[in-house]
């Protein structure tokens, strides 16, 4: 069955960065679209970025736009997030999911990983 | 940017009795509206898409309806795994957006 891992979480300092990765099984990686979304503590969702299967569309939130990039690497099936010029408003739980295409919703959630911006 | 809507924000519902959650879009989305379960300490599943359809697995009585700015969750009757928090999000137009959250609390 579909198996999402999110990974690369931990305590990083204010202005510093950290970069997540989101080991995927289960099903053929290179087919699907995916997405980053977050989840600050005790508060809602918050969707960050979406890349195409062959990772040649983008987007981003503009709370992140210029700061974080999304990747994928189809041969590892795996998707990164690099988050660069961290701040204390980003220390969220981040969750990679698969999209099903362009206009899908988000099928599937990994379990999350802690990023903690503090000095 | 699309504003998602939700209401009420708490739903203080008995087990058994109907559940009824409200998404307003700032604009129309058609019918690209998803709603999502999120337990306690566990990642958001996906309930309903395409405003209407129940993903895999996903018990009879939820059901989604609405299309363009207007949307609802049902849930028929409740039992004590669906208390938790419901977003919905439109995946129409960039950003995609959610709403803020409705919580399910036992009444």
């Amino acid at each position: 069955q579909v198996h999402l891992v999110e990974s690369g979480g931990g305590l990083v300092k204010p202005g510093g960065s950290l970069r997540l990765s989101c080991a995927a099984s289960g099903f053929t990686f290179s087919d699907y679209y995916m997405s980053w979304i977050r989840q600050a503590p005790g508060k809602g969702l918050e969707w960050l970025s979406y890349i195409s299967s062959s990772g040649t569309t983008i987007y981003y939130a503009d709370s992140v736009k210029g700061r974080f990039t999304i990747s994928r690497d189809n041969a590892k099936n795996s998707l990164y997030l690099q988050m660069n010029s961290l701040r204390a408003e980003d220390t969220a739980v981040y969750y990679c999911a698969r999209v099903g295409g362009y206009s899908s919703p988000l099928g599937y959630w990994g379990q999350g990983t802690l990023v903690t911006v503090s000095s | 940017e699309i504003v998602m809507t939700q209401s009420p924000a708490t739903l203080s519902v008995s087990p058994g009795e109907r559940a009824t959650l409200s998404c307003r879009a700032s604009e129309s989305v058609s019918s690209n509206l998803a709603w999502y379960q999120q337990r306690p300490g566990q990642a958001p599943r996906l309930l309903i898409y395409g405003a209407s359809t129940r993903a895999t697995g996903i018990p009879a009585r939820f059901s989604g309806s609405g299309s363009g700015t207007e949307f609802t969750l049902t849930i028929s009757s409740l039992q004590s795994e669906d208390f938790a928090v419901y977003y919905c999000q439109q995946y129409n137009n960039w950003p995609r957006t959610f709403g803020q959250g409705t919580k399910v609390e036992i009444k």
